[in-house]
């Protein structure tokens, strides 16, 4: 059974830039959701894809958008990258996006 | 929606002490996860628990429900142990909301 994996690890950007980041869910799972979590803090829903559509958004502005392939693997997008888009992304994977949600090692965004 | 928090907020431990970990819930949660975060940055399950005790070796954690808070017991620390512990549960619209964290050190 193969985990959550994120791609790329580590990313340093420049504000206005764009971003997309990555995402493999665990085998058997159809759900992926994505989490910003800042420094010091715990982390904050992003929005979540269930079946290759959204379900669900949390307090963030249109500029995060994301997509779900058939695979059920998930993009991040962000657009007009800000400094305070600096964090740690985490996506996390489950079955039908109410149980047990398993995350990957992240992805930390720099943005200078 | 639901608010989540954890204390103690910091815990400095000597290897082999005991401890206990506390997560409280603003309305109730049909299910609860317990996460250690890494120095790397990964959240590492530790329990799915919605209700009743679990074990798992030296980690063990009790969710009561209807009293809207759950409890991680770390027995014989190890400085392995080190690090964040979050706790987190549903909204009602499945998205988990996480407390702010304790994060725990552990000496030799």
């Amino acid at each position: 059974e193969t985990g959550v994996t994120q791609s790329p690890t580590h990313l340093i950007k420049t504000r206005g830039q764009q971003v997309t980041l990555r995402c493999s869910s665990q085998s058997g799972h159809n759900t992926v959701s994505w989490y910003q979590q800042a420094l010091g803090q715990g982390p904050q829903f992003i929005f979540q894809y269930y079946r290759e559509e959204e379900n669900g958004r949390g307090n963030f502005p249109p500029r995060f958008s994301g997509l779900q392939f058939p695979n059920y693997s998930s993009e991040l997008n962000v657009n007009a990258l800000e400094l305070d888009d600096s964090a740690l992304y985490l996506c996390a994977s489950s079955l039908d996006g109410h149980n047990e949600q398993f995350f990957g090692p992240g992805t930390r965004l720099t943005v200078l | 929606g639901i608010q989540v928090e954890q204390s103690p907020p910091d815990l400095i431990l000597q290897e082999g002490a005991n401890s206990t970990l506390r997560c409280n819930f603003s309305d109730s949660v049909n299910n609860l996860q317990w996460f250690h975060q890494n120095p790397w940055g990964q959240l590492i399950n530790l329990f799915y628990i919605p209700s009743g005790t679990k074990q798992n070796g030296r980690l063990s954690a009790t969710t009561v429900a209807t009293e809207r808070y759950s409890l991680l017991y770390i027995s014989s620390s190890q400085t392995t142990d080190s690090g964040v512990y979050f706790c987190a549960g549903p909204d009602n619209t499945d998205k988990l909301i996480f407390g702010t964290g304790t994060r725990l050190q552990v000496f030799p």
